[in-house]
C-alpha cells in the first residue's frame, strides 16, 4: 500500500496568515492526489484534485502543488471558516489511502 | 443536488455483521461513477473500504477482502455495506461517497457512527 505521511498533525494560524500542509507519499503518485476539508460534525468536502486543480466553488485562497512524492496544500490568508481538519488522499494505486490529517485552528 | 445518506445500527456486537445502507438522491447509481465506503477511526485515521461500480463490479481493500461485501439495489438507488465478524477495532464513523475513478470523492454522506461492543 502507498503510505501518505501528512504534516503537521496540528496547526494554529492567525487570521490572514498563509498556512501550508504537506503530504509525502511512500512512492511516486504522479499528481494523483486530492485534498479535503472536514469541519466538525460535517462530511468531507473536496478542495483540490489532481494535486493542483481547484474544485468548483472552492475559494481561490486554497491552492495545491507538488510532484512525485511530495505535495502541499496552501491557504493564502486564513479565514475563520477555514478552521477544520484537512487530509490528503492518493488515487494512483489501489487500495486508496489517506493522510493522517491536520487539525487547523485559529490562533 | 446530489445527496448521500447512510443509515444503519449504531451498535453491533463483536463477531456479528455490520450492515449499512447508503441512499442516493439526485443521481442514479447506474449512470456512472463508483460508489464507495470509507471509514474514519477514533484518532482520525481514514480507510477506504471498497466500491461498487455503476455496472455492478466491486473492488475491495485487500485488508478487508475476506469480510466485506458491497451490494446494491438499483430499484431503490441504494448501495450497501456488509462487514462480517466485526471486532472492537471496527468501531468507526462510516461514510458512503461517490468516487470518480482515479480522481476523487466528490460527494459524501454525513457519516454514521458504529460502535462494536458487547
Amino acid at each position: 500500500d502507498i503510505q501518505m505521511t501528512q504534516s503537521p498533525a496540528s496547526l494554529s494560524a492567525s487570521l490572514g496568515e498563509t498556512v501550508s500542509i504537506e503530504c509525502l507519499a511512500s512512492e511516486g503518485i504522479s499528481n494523483d492526489l486530492a485534498w479535503y476539508q472536514q469541519k466538525s460534525g460535517k462530511s468531507p468536502q473536496l478542495l483540490i484534485y489532481a494535486a493542483s486543480r481547484l474544485q468548483d466553488g472552492v475559494p481561490s485562497r486554497f491552492s495545491g502543488s507538488g510532484s512525485g512524492t511530495r505535495y502541499s496544500l496552501k491557504i493564502s490568508g486564513m479565514q475563520p471558516e477555514d478552521e477544520a481538519d484537512y487530509f490528503c488522499q492518493q488515487s494512483y494505486k489501489y487500495p486508496l489511502t489517506f493522510g493522517s490529517g491536520t487539525k487547523l485552528e485559529i490562533k | 443536488e446530489i445527496q448521500l445518506q447512510e443509515s444503519g445500527p449504531g451498535l453491533v456486537k463483536p463477531s456479528q455483521s455490520l450492515s449499512l445502507t447508503c441512499s442516493v438522491t439526485g443521481y442514479t447509481i447506474t449512470s456512472g461513477y463508483d460508489w464507495s465506503w470509507i471509514r474514519k477511526f477514533p484518532g482520525n485515521k481514514m480507510e477506504w473500504m471498497g466500491y461498487i461500480s455503476y455496472s455492478g463490479s466491486t473492488n475491495y481493500n485487500p485488508s478487508l477482502k475476506s469480510r466485506i461485501s458491497i451490494t446494491r439495489d438499483t430499484s431503490k438507488n441504494q448501495f450497501f455495506l456488509q462487514l462480517n465478524s466485526v471486532t472492537t477495532e471496527d468501531t468507526a464513523t462510516y461514510y458512503c461517497a461517490r468516487w470518480r475513478r482515479y480522481n476523487y470523492f466528490d460527494y459524501w454522506g454525513q457519516g454514521v457512527m458504529v460502535t462494536v461492543s458487547s
